[in-house]
């Protein structure tokens, strides 16, 4: 049972570098997620998508662009990376729109995370 | 300003104790409530929830109970076991908003 996949799981980049995260989900979910969270915090939002083909931004979007690529992939994409977006990046999925058709049971399924370091 | 917060850190308690991990919320807007538990180098798994017209729920060794008054929930494990040993986070979210409201999660550690 795959659930979330997530790729790739460790990257270094360089200042100014971009890169783009890889999601995919294989339960049939509508609404994606990426979030990130740094240490001593919890989970924040960067952006996510209730349907195939729309986007919304979160709570911290800056410095990220998303693609909701089909129903089953969404894609994380830093165009420049900074020091400020090294993080832990987890993508996930539910069925409804958390938050928005909870609580009627729409847990949100997380995929294993992507460490990432921008030096 | 934190919205969901869980004010300790860590918890150590002994095998077959009770594990109480604590959260606190200022939006009282807030009517959902969850709890997950992520193992080191994994994602986040879903634990156990609350809706605010109730104010306990159980699920086998987990309960959370709902304090509205005092905008304060909390989870119990009984009898605690090694494989709780994870970080337990808090979430929260209102009915109309999209996002859920995470806290800083606590590292719960039991003891042999």
């Amino acid at each position: 049972n795959a659930g979330v996949t997530q790729t790739p799981k460790f990257q270094v980049l360089k200042t100014g570098q971009s890169m783009t995260l890889q999601c995919a989900q294989d339960m049939n979910h509508n609404s994606m997620y990426w979030y990130r969270q740094d240490p001593g915090m919890g989970l924040r939002l960067i952006y996510y998508s209730a349907s195939e083909g729309t986007t919304d931004k979160g709570e911290v979007p800056n410095g990220y662009n998303v693609s909701r690529l089909n129903k089953r992939e969404f894609s994380l994409r830093l165009e420049s990376a900074a020091p400020s977006q090294t993080s832990v990046y987890f993508c996930a999925s539910s069925f409804g729109v958390a938050g928005l058709t909870l609580p009627s049971g729409n847990t949100i399924y997380f995929g294993e995370g992507s460490w990432l370091t921008v030096v | 300003d934190q919205q969901v917060k869980q004010n300790s850190p860590s918890l150590s308690v002994q095998e077959g104790r009770i594990s109480i991990l604590n959260c606190d919320y200022t939006n009282s807007m807030f009517d959902y409530f969850l709890w997950y538990k992520k193992y080191p180098a994994e994602g986040p798994t879903f634990l156990i929830s609350i809706s605010s017209i109730k104010d306990k729920n159980e699920d086998g060794r987990f309960t959370v109970f709902l304090n509205k008054s005092a905008k304060h929930l909390s989870l119990h494990i009984v009898p605690s076991q090694p494989g709780d040993s994870a970080v337990y986070f808090c979430a929260a979210s209102a009915t109309g908003n999209y996002q859920l409201i995470w806290g800083a999660g606590t590292k719960l550690i039991i003891k042999p």
